[in-house]
């Protein structure tokens, strides 16, 4: 079994400040872990993926991400926050187990951003 | 290419009435699945399939029904619709669920009354 929980159901900074969105998962199996964000009314796109190679993980628009096994975490960051990053954030664990694939979904970060 | 089309965009229902939400894809990908949003709980899969001929359930399959006779449509049927299938839709695909991204569709809004 395997479960994602994104501790902040929203999280509100100001414009050009530094933004964290935590993330913590549990998997009886080597997971492959992804952060996508949804702008209202789109679908989901993809801000990055950790598949076991390099544990930072870069994304599209200056997000980055750390895989620490130690913490079973995969917080995002930004280091400075831009209007256009208000959005919903959702973390994803994905596991190869004994009947095939399995996509866990956390419940989501609403990301605000205050000029 | 046009991604993942999803339609209708929007759609109310009276309770007990039957309909069919349409996913296509255009980028050859073997793995499809459908998902329901809902607000604070994340995207729950529905049913998935990794290729033509091939469906399975996922999370929350009851009351609903997949089948995948091409590559590229992958229809969910609401057999019975319930005011509790009241959500957002979404179809993905991807080569595959571990290592790939998936790409959604822009989604359908499901209203039963």
């Amino acid at each position: 079994a395997q479960s994602v929980t994104q501790l902040d159901s929203h999280v509100s900074v100001s414009e050009g400040t530094p933004v964290l969105l935590r993330c913590n998962y549990s998997s009886s199996y080597s997971p492959s872990l992804f952060w996508y964000v949804q702008h209202p009314n789109k679908g989901l796109q993809l801000l990055l993926k950790y598949t076991s190679a390099a544990t930072l993980v870069k994304g599209i628009n200056g997000f980055e991400a750390e895989f620490k096994k130690s913490e079973t975490s995969f917080h995002l960051t930004k280091p400075s926050a831009h209007m256009s990053d208000a959005a919903e954030y959702f973390c994803v664990v994905s596991a190869m187990q004994n009947a095939g694939n399995m996509l866990t979904f956390g419940g989501g970060t609403r990301l605000m951003v205050k000029p | 290419n046009a991604g993942v089309t999803q339609t209708p965009k929007f759609q109310v229902l009276k309770t007990g009435q039957s309909m069919t939400l349409q996913c296509a894809q255009d980028m050859n990908h073997e793995y499809m699945s459908w998902y329901r949003q809902d607000p604070g709980m994340g995207l729950r899969l529905i049913h998935y399939s990794v290729g033509a001929g091939i469906t399975d359930q996922g999370e929350v399959p009851n009351g609903y029904n997949v089948s995948r006779s091409t590559t590229e449509d992958f229809p969910l049927r609401l057999l019975s619709a319930a005011p509790s299938q009241t959500s957002v839709y979404f179809c993905a695909s991807s080569w595959d669920f571990t290592y790939n991204e998936q790409f959604f569709g822009p989604g359908t809004r499901l209203t039963v009354l």
